[in-house]
């Protein structure tokens, strides 16, 4: 699996959108890019997923770079209680195989 | 979405004894399940992998005689901590995935396990 290069932090003011970048550089041409987030002492909790097209669903819209290389998970009206650590995952489709968690990053909304 | 549960949310035991964690998935059948282990301000690490009516995989340093898994039904996953020690002490949290529709892979609540 693709490795995975996220901020460790960042910080956003609420009801404003948050921008979470994520770097994957080597991602090959079947592997997907899925966002999860972990809030405090939590499982995680799926986000989004997608493969080259911009995705939206009623959480996130998830942004990729058209060489792939890199995504923007976005929040748009960032709330308290999206505040979690957020996971960036490439992984391929197939099989039943576990997902690998980086270190993410630790979103922190401010009221 | 899919519901998974894990039972209990948190468990104290004495160091030396066994505890069980169950994990069920509420809405749909899983054929494979996924226990990981977090530290404090650590990140998620599988522990293993629990293929129903097979022998679990386990992780590499992850000894399979201390964590008994057990996955007897396509509902139902158990983890045994054999012989708790302190340091066993951590957060468990077990996944499963509704084949065949890829990695939406749903997570339990976890289990805090103190061992004293």
């Amino acid at each position: 699996d693709a490795k995975t290069t996220q901020p460790p932090s960042m910080d956003c003011a609420e009801g404003r959108a948050a921008n979470l970048p994520c770097n994957h550089s080597t991602i090959s041409g079947n592997e997907y890019v899925y966002w999860y987030r972990q809030i405090h002492s939590q499982g995680p909790q799926y986000i989004i997923h997608g493969l080259k097209n911009n995705e939206t669903n009623e959480m996130a819209s998830l942004i990729i770079t058209e060489d792939r290389k890199s995504s923007t998970l976005i929040l748009p009206h960032a709330t308290l209680r999206d505040t979690a650590v957020y996971y960036c995952i490439v992984i391929e489709d197939t099989g039943r195989r576990a997902l690998t968690f980086g270190s993410g990053t630790r979103l922190q909304v401010q009221p | 979405g899919a519901v998974v549960s894990q039972h209990p949310s948190w468990v104290i035991c004495k160091s030396g004894t066994s505890v069980k964690i169950e994990c069920r998935s509420l809405d749909f059948q899983a054929t494979t399940m996924f226990w990981y282990r977090q530290f404090p301000k650590q990140s998620l690490m599988l522990m293993a992998t629990s293929n129903e009516g097979s022998k679990a995989t386990y992780e590499q340093g992850v000894e399979k005689d201390k964590f008994l898994i057990n996955h007897a039904s396509l509902t139902l996953s158990t983890l045994t901590v054999t012989s708790a020690h302190p340091e066993d002490s951590s957060f468990y949290i077990c996944s499963a995935s509704r084949q065949p529709r890829g990695y939406e892979q749903y997570f339990g609540p976890g289990t805090r396990l103190t061992v004293t």
